[in-house]
């Protein structure tokens, strides 16, 4: 089973930021938060991935707060291209082990 | 960089009918794996591969569904008879062998799947 709890589904102007919320209150220490996301009719795509400090890349930033227990994906400036759904994984990093994908967040971002 | 290549794209069979999927996993390459992605759930892994050898394969129903990767590189996943419940996209995804610490060793890279359609 999933190790994490996600909105089912939100929505989000053109060029706002986009910020997708995720619980993981079980996480464990050497686990690290990972977000993928699946356009329609494509496989999933890496997003990013951390432990406990912000992390940011071309794509997104995650903030993981303190006590780890949930973290935020923000995606800066939302196009429509962005209109995806959007999974958070925890998992122990640099291993090829399965990934387990909970339902997401379906997000719909509109003109 | 060429991705993840599967073939076909979509699929339509009759219940009881045979059907196989072909993934070509990024050059290089030594994991991959197999997940079967329902309607309105996230995918679910159904096998995985460390080069020609089977990793996990706890998922896959082994009753109907047999999978194998030849030398390594390209892998065909196989649904002997199949039934209703296994309509559903079949993605493909690769990864390298280890992590690289620090970097993104084990992305996963994933095919644009197959939706198989069972009537």
């Amino acid at each position: 089973d999933a190790k994490t709890t996600q909105p089912t589904s939100m929505d989000c102007a053109e060029g706002r930021a986009a910020n997708l919320p995720c619980n993981h209150s079980t996480i464990s220490g050497n686990e690290y938060v990972y977000w993928y996301r699946q356009i329609h009719s494509q496989g999933p795509q890496y997003i990013i991935h951390g432990l406990k400090n912000n992390e940011t890349n071309e794509m997104a930033s995650l903030i993981i707060t303190e006590d780890r227990k949930s973290s935020t994906l923000i995606l800066p400036h939302a196009t429509l291209r962005d209109t995806a759904v959007y999974y958070c994984i925890v998992r122990v990093a640099y291993n090829t082990d399965k990934l387990i994908f909970g339902t997401g967040t379906r997000l719909q971002v509109f003109p | 960089e060429a991705g993840v290549a599967q073939s076909p794209r979509y699929k339509i069979i009759e219940k009881r009918q045979s059907v196989a999927f072909w993934c070509n996993p990024i050059s290089g390459h030594a994991t991959l794996y197999w997940y079967q992605q329902i309607l309105g759930q996230g995918p679910k892994l159904l096998i995985q591969f460390q080069n020609n050898g089977v990793v996990d394969d706890s998922q896959l129903p082994k009753d109907r569904f047999s999978a194998e990767r030849l030398k390594g590189v390209d892998s065909t996943l196989k649904i002997q008879p199949a039934k209703l419940e296994d309509s559903a996209v079949y993605l493909c995804a690769s990864s390298l062998e280890r992590g690289l610490a620090g970097g993104y060793g084990d992305t996963q890279y994933f095919g644009p799947g197959t939706r198989l359609t069972v009537l």
